[in-house]
């Protein structure tokens, strides 16, 4: 069971440059979402999804966009990388109203 | 938004020490969560809490749910330097998109 699968796990981009961060679950889970983690800042939530077709805005949505055209699948798109989208990003998946399961991240810079 | 304001943000301890730590907000959460992560990895969960008042317990770690649904605090016993990571508190709201919310976590640092 391989759980929440996060790809690439490293990426250096160019300022300006697109990329998509790829997610995928096996669970069956229903709620999907996408946090980036700064040093001192904890988890911020970036875009969620309660089911496929639908996804919705977190605390800091700007200069990313998400779809979900499948249960399984969670892709986050930068539309033109910036120095402050140097992050870990985290991919994680629950049933509704349960606990979430992560995936191992991707860690991206931005030069 | 809600927030979850999480305490202390590191703590320096000697092997065997007990730690405590704990997340208080002025929302109330149906679910109390607490997660560890360890360098280069993404958060684990230790233990869940769905009701209020309930204390529950992995091992050497133990959580409670706060009764008024609005804190949560988790105690580690013995502690031992595979303890040493960062710890976080979450909550899940209740009704609607049911969202996770994390506190800005723990770093738990264990001296040998």
């Amino acid at each position: 069971n391989a759980g929440v699968t996060q790809t690439p796990k490293f990426q250096v981009l160019k300022t300006g440059q697109s990329m998509t961060l790829q997610c995928a679950q096996d669970m069956n889970h229903e709620y999907m979402s996408w946090y980036r983690q700064d040093p001192g800042m904890g988890l911020r939530l970036i875009h969620y999804s309660v089911g496929a077709g639908i996804t919705d805005q977190g605390e800091v949505p700007n200069g990313y966009n998400v779809s979900r055209s499948t249960t399984e699948d969670f892709p986050l798109r930068l539309l033109s990388a910036a120095p402050s989208q140097t992050s870990v990003y985290f991919c994680a998946s629950s049933y509704r109203g349960s606990e979430a399961f992560f995936g191992q991240g991707t860690r991206l810079t931005v030069v | 938004g809600q927030q979850l304001n999480q305490s202390p943000q590191s703590m320096f301890i000697q092997e065997g020490e007990d730690v405590s730590m704990n997340c208080t907000s002025s929302s109330i959460f149906n679910t109390w969560l607490w997660y560890k992560q360890e360098p280069g990895e993404g958060p684990v969960l230790l233990i869940a809490l769905y009701k209020a008042g309930e204390l529950t317990s992995n091992g050497r770690l133990t959580a409670q749910f706060g009764i008024t649904r609005k804190d949560s605090f988790l105690n580690i016993s013995a502690s031992i330097p595979s303890d040493v990571g960062i710890y976080f508190c979450a909550g899940i709201t209740q009704g609607g998109s049911e969202k996770l919310v994390f506190g800005k976590g723990t770093k738990l640092t264990v001296n040998p």
